[in-house]
């Protein structure tokens, strides 16, 4: 059964640590995989990833894939209050358009 | 529109009342989707849209929930006689890519309508 899970489930840091989340799968013709950041209620896009070792960079934030094991990081740096959200991973299904999503993680910044 | 819009925001219904859920999505975009997110989870698929064809319902959790587009863009959720167990936050997704494509495009989310039923 295809699956995606994310680790931590939970996050508590305070401003200026540097976090990394986790997000594994298990997927039948793997294509990509997608982080989503989750403030109140919709999730807005941060990457896709769909090589591994090639890093994805927008500001404090990157992202990188591992095929062969099997999972994504996504690592923020220098933590800021604003950045506390629930962090989504999901990577699409083979219908090339349905997405299974990971539970997130809730991560807080503490100022 | 700027992005993708939902109403009402909030909606709360007593057990077996009928609710209808709108999504507005982005102009032009060819594909939209329907998710619920209950809380602590991440969101579940119920249904896809390519303009007014629904080619996926797979994830619609009953036949008391129907969705609709009847014109290719407002799309309608409707969930009858609502049960306790349908409370969740219902996001709806549109993306500008065609069903080949979709995954090479970002689907942009909605604010999602919560709905309590009590």
């Amino acid at each position: 059964e295809d699956k995606v899970v994310q680790s931590p489930l939970s996050l508590v840091v305070h401003e200026g640590d540097t976090v990394t989340l986790n997000c594994s799968y298990e997927v039948t013709n793997f294509r990509s995989l997608l982080w989503y950041k989750q403030e109140k209620k919709a999730p807005t896009f941060l990457f896709m990833l769909t090589s591994s070792g090639i890093e994805k960079k927008s500001g404090r934030l990157s992202s990188i894939l591992d095929k062969k094991e099997l999972f994504s990081i996504l690592n923020i740096t220098a933590t800021q209050t604003g950045d506390s959200a629930v962090y989504l991973c999901a990577v699409p299904m083979d219908s090339n358009y349905q997405l299974i999503w990971g539970a997130g993680t809730k991560l807080i910044i503490k100022p | 529109g700027a992005g993708v819009s939902q109403s009402p925001r909030y909606k709360v219904a007593k057990r077996g009342q009928d609710v209808a859920l709108r999504c507005d999505p982005i102009s032009g975009h060819v594909s939209l989707f329907w998710y619920q997110q209950a809380l602590g989870q991440g969101p579940e698929f119920l249904t896809y849209f390519q303009n007014e064809a629904q080619l996926d319902k797979s994830g619609l959790p009953s036949d008391r929930f129907f969705a609709e587009r009847p014109e290719g863009s407002v799309s309608t959720l409707k969930i009858q006689r609502t049960q306790q167990e349908d409370s969740a936050v219902y996001l709806c997704a549109s993306s500008s890519g065609l069903r080949v494509l979709v995954m090479k495009e970002t689907q942009y989310f909605g604010p999602g309508t919560r709905l309590l039923v009590l």
